[in-house]
């Protein structure tokens, strides 16, 4: 069974903090990772797809990084700000066709 | 541009009525399209997922089916509904290779 493991499970920060969450997936097998934004009420959207190991985003404050020899991504967030708050899911796909979600982080933040 | 459409917004049901969930696409051919599930307290999880009309794979064994009769439309069906089937039925489709899933709004199902 394929997992997909996100830390931490919620985070609560201040306005203006800068903040980290990471995402653990199998490092076999790897096609691409995902990172997805879920605030309430509205439906997931993409944030990036990496498929390189070393590759780094970035879109506006937050930025991503790509392990795939260990298996791991980290997101971070600069400045953390209100809007900034939702569930942040990281997604491992092993295949073209099939995307295993983690659990999420949920993050607040507080002004 | 692409635009997906999932409908009902919300539904309930009791147990051991039929159900039917429909997504369509507009705007793009042939694109993979996905039926996940989020229950209480848990991650999305992946129901089905189509790579063309009439292929379906069924990733957990369970009382819901999936059926795409034609190139952009989605249905999810159960025949009887089980308690356990209440969550956020959420479908997203994705193109060919390396790209993101583009979620519809979601269905929140309620099964009482």
């Amino acid at each position: 069974i394929l997992n997909v493991e996100q830390s931490p499970q919620s985070l609560h920060v201040q306005e203006g903090d800068s903040t980290n969450f990471t995402c653990s997936f199998p490092s076999s097998n790897f096609y691409a990772l995902h990172w997805y934004r879920w605030e309430t009420a509205k439906s997931p959207e993409a944030l990036f797809v990496m498929t390189l190991n070393g590759d780094e985003k970035k879109k506006g404050r937050i930025s991503a990084t790509l392990n795939t020899k260990e298996g791991y991504s980290y997101l971070y967030i600069k400045g953390s700000q209100p809007e900034d708050s939702a569930t942040y899911l990281c997604a491992f796909a092993y295949n073209t066709d099939k995307l295993i979600f983690g659990t999420g982080t949920r993050l607040q933040v507080f002004p | 541009s692409q635009t997906i459409h999932q409908w009902p917004a919300t539904l309930v049901q009791p147990v051991g009525s039929p159900l039917s969930l429909e997504c369509t696409v507009e705007g793009t051919s042939n694109p993979n399209l996905y039926w996940y599930r989020q229950a209480a307290g848990r991650g999305l999880q992946l129901l089905f997922y189509s790579v063309g009309i009439g292929q379906i794979s069924s990733e957990v064994p369970q009382n819901l089916s999936a059926s795409r009769p034609q190139d952009r439309q989605f249905i999810l069906s159960s025949k009887k509904l089980l308690l356990s089937d209440s969550g956020f039925y959420l479908c997203a489709w994705t193109g060919t290779g390396v790209s993101p899933l583009h979620f519809g709004n979601g269905t929140r199902l309620t099964v009482t």
